[in-house]
Parts: structure tokens; sequence; C-alpha cells
């Protein structure tokens, strides 16, 4: 079965600054990779997915994630954040045929004025 | 026009009461999911129903019934409430053509709290 690690339980970032989350998965092929955010109190929104094709895939709000399958490493970049920006971040993976997303534990993202 | 929608979005309730979240999508997926996220913030899949049909059924308790009276809608039923299954609890959806997509949407939560 699939797995995924985000080693960062938390980062702080000062506003403008950039923001890099790593995530790591574990799976035998390509697995489909997805970045979420959730804001306080609210539910998850998809930042970006990741299925075959060009590594670097652009997402909502900014962000960007990079692909590198020798690595495993599916990490999200945003250039320059924003207050609003203060949400956790999720990875998931997806594969096989089992319907299941496996979600990493989760980033918190704090952003300093 | 909401895709994904909960309610109730605040759940308080006594130990040993039973209670019933429900969703709803219209987003016209076929495929419709259950998490539960703890203190932590873990996510963890609970049921999945694909077409009405159960294609996934974690370790969960015997207390936790959902039920998909239809492609648009899956509802949790929770009985003999403890304290442990305080959380949100979310529900998502996603379609699935030819094999699962993985894509999911998620809707806003529901926080059942638990006294």
């Amino acid at each position: 079965a699939q797995s995924v690690t985000q080693p960062d339980i938390h980062i702080t970032v000062s506003e403008g600054a950039s923001l890099e989350l790593r995530c790591n998965y574990s799976y035998g092929a390509t697995p489909y990779l997805f970045w979420y955010v959730q804001s306080p109190g609210q539910g998850l929104q998809l930042l970006l997915k990741y299925f075959s094709g060009d590594t670097l895939v652009q997402g909502i709000k900014g962000f960007e994630a990079e692909f590198k399958r020798s690595q495993s490493s599916f990490n999200l970049r945003k250039p320059s954040v924003h207050w609003s920006d203060a949400a956790e971040y999720f990875c998931a993976v997806g594969a096989g045929y089992d319907y299941k997303l496996s979600f990493g534990a989760g980033t918190t993202v704090t952003v300093r004025a | 026009d909401t895709a994904v929608s909960q309610t109730p979005k605040y759940l308080v309730t006594q130990m040993g009461n039973d209670k019933s979240i429900k969703c709803e999508q219209n987003l016209g997926h076929d495929t419709m999911y259950w998490y539960k996220q703890d203190s932590k913030k873990f996510l963890k899949i609970m049921f999945s129903y694909n077409n009405k049909e159960l294609i996934i059924n974690e370790t969960v308790p015997n207390r936790f019934s959902p039920k998909s009276p239809d492609k648009a809608h899956l509802n949790l039923h929770i009985n003999s409430l403890e304290l442990g299954d305080s959380a949100v609890y979310f529900c998502a959806s996603s379609q699935a053509v030819g094999g699962p997509t993985y894509e999911q949407y998620f809707g806003p939560g529901t926080r059942l709290t638990v006294t």
C-alpha cells in the first residue's frame, strides 16, 4: 500500500518570502499526487494534482509542485506568500484501484508579518 | 451553488445518543466518501460508496453506518456516541471513469462534540 510522509510539522515564514513544503511518498509506480489546503475551520481545497506528463504542475493561488520520481517527492512551492496562505497543507497519494487517498499528517504554515 | 455540502456544520450531543450527518454533492460524481479528522488533524478514510455500492469500509466500529440513497447523497449515522467520536467528519466526492481518479472534492466538515 502507498504511504505519504510530510517531514515538516510546522513552518513559519515571513509574508512575501518563499515557501516550500516537502512531501515524500512510497509506492512502486507513479501514483496520483495531490496537494490540499485547509484554512482554519474550513474543508479541504484542492490546490493542484499530478497524474502524468510535465513534472512541474501549476495550481491555484500561485502554488506549484514538482514531481521527482528519483526522490519519490512532490514538493509544493510558492514564490511569495501572503498572510492568507496561513493554513494546514496536506499531501495525498492515490494508487492502484482501491479508490483510497492516503494523506500525509499535514504541515501547518504560519505567516508572520 | 455549493459543490459538496454537509449538515449540520456543528453537532453537540451527549454520550449514548444517536445522531446523523448528511452529505450532498451536485457535481454529478459517482463516488462519495466519509473521512474522520482527529484533533491532530490526521485524516482517515472511513467509508466510500461508488454508485450506491459500498467499496471502502475501513476498520470502523459497527456503531457507524453509512447509507447512500442515491449517487448524490451519502449519510452517516452514529449510534451510541462515545467521547472518542468527537472529531470533524468530512464528506468528499469524486468521479470514477473506468477506474478511480482519486481527485476528491471535500465538503466543509461537521464538527461533532460528544460530552
